[in-house]
């Protein structure tokens, strides 16, 4: 079974500044999707961004973007030029490539204050 | 506009009655999920389908039942049999056959006394 740890609860960084979510999984598939998720006080989920494991590139959108070191298994989150509504629940996601059979596994998520 | 609705935001029931949870989407997106989700925990999942007419148990689905009738809807019951049912709930969908990511709901939040 696949395992996906988020080891820091919260975190806190000033605005316009960068900070960096950490995530680490386990697992014995080489197919495999990573994504990282958002949760803002409205509680709705939000896709943030999404990594291929068989791509060596690193997954970026806009301000967000990730490190992944498949070998060291693990997929951390940059958010450079933090701004307020980024304060939210992040979590890190998990999914075995199965096709028909694609389910998610979460973190147990990181709360990110940004500071004014 | 394409979206996933929940239906209701807030549900308050009595500890022994069943109750439903409604998940509808419209972005033609064969397979949907529930999950429930506590304080300081991530998001568990309840029950997935892929097709119409077929579902499968995920990982917490004692309490729990689920109907899939058409593509668009799948709604989840929380029977009686459910020890702890007061959670936050969320639908989420994707394609069957990729992209492969979730879209979610905006959930309920179910509250049992």
């Amino acid at each position: 079974a696949q395992t996906v740890t988020q080891s820091q609860p919260e975190m806190s960084v000033q605005e316009a500044e960068t900070v960096t979510l950490s995530c680490t999984y386990d697992t014995s598939e080489n197919n495999y999707y990573l994504f990282w998720y958002k949760q803002p006080p409205s509680r709705q989920m939000i896709l943030v961004i999404r990594q291929e494991a068989y791509k060596q590139q690193n997954a970026t959108e806009n301000r967000f973007s990730v490190n992944f070191q498949k070998a060291a298994k693990s997929f951390s989150l940059k958010i450079s030029d933090s701004q307020l509504g980024d304060t939210a629940m992040y979590f890190c996601a998990f999914m075995k490539y199965t096709g028909a059979n694609s389910k998610l596994t979460f973190g147990k998520g990181i709360t990110l204050s940004v500071r004014p | 506009d394409g979206g996933i609705t929940q239906s209701p935001k807030y549900l308050f029931r009595k500890e022994g009655q069943n109750v439903t949870l409604s998940c509808e989407q419209n972005l033609n997106h064969d397979a949907m999920y529930w999950y429930r989700q506590d304080p300081g925990q991530g998001l568990r999942l309840i029950y997935y389908s892929q097709i119409v007419n077929d579902f499968q148990k995920g990982d917490i689905a004692e309490g729990y039942s689920v109907s899939r009738e058409k593509k668009e809807s799948f709604p989840l019951t929380v029977t009686s049999a459910q020890k702890n049912p007061t959670a936050f709930y969320l639908c989420a969908s994707s394609f069957r056959d990729g992209p492969y990511e979730q879209y979610f709901g905006p959930g309920t939040r179910l509250t049992v006394t």
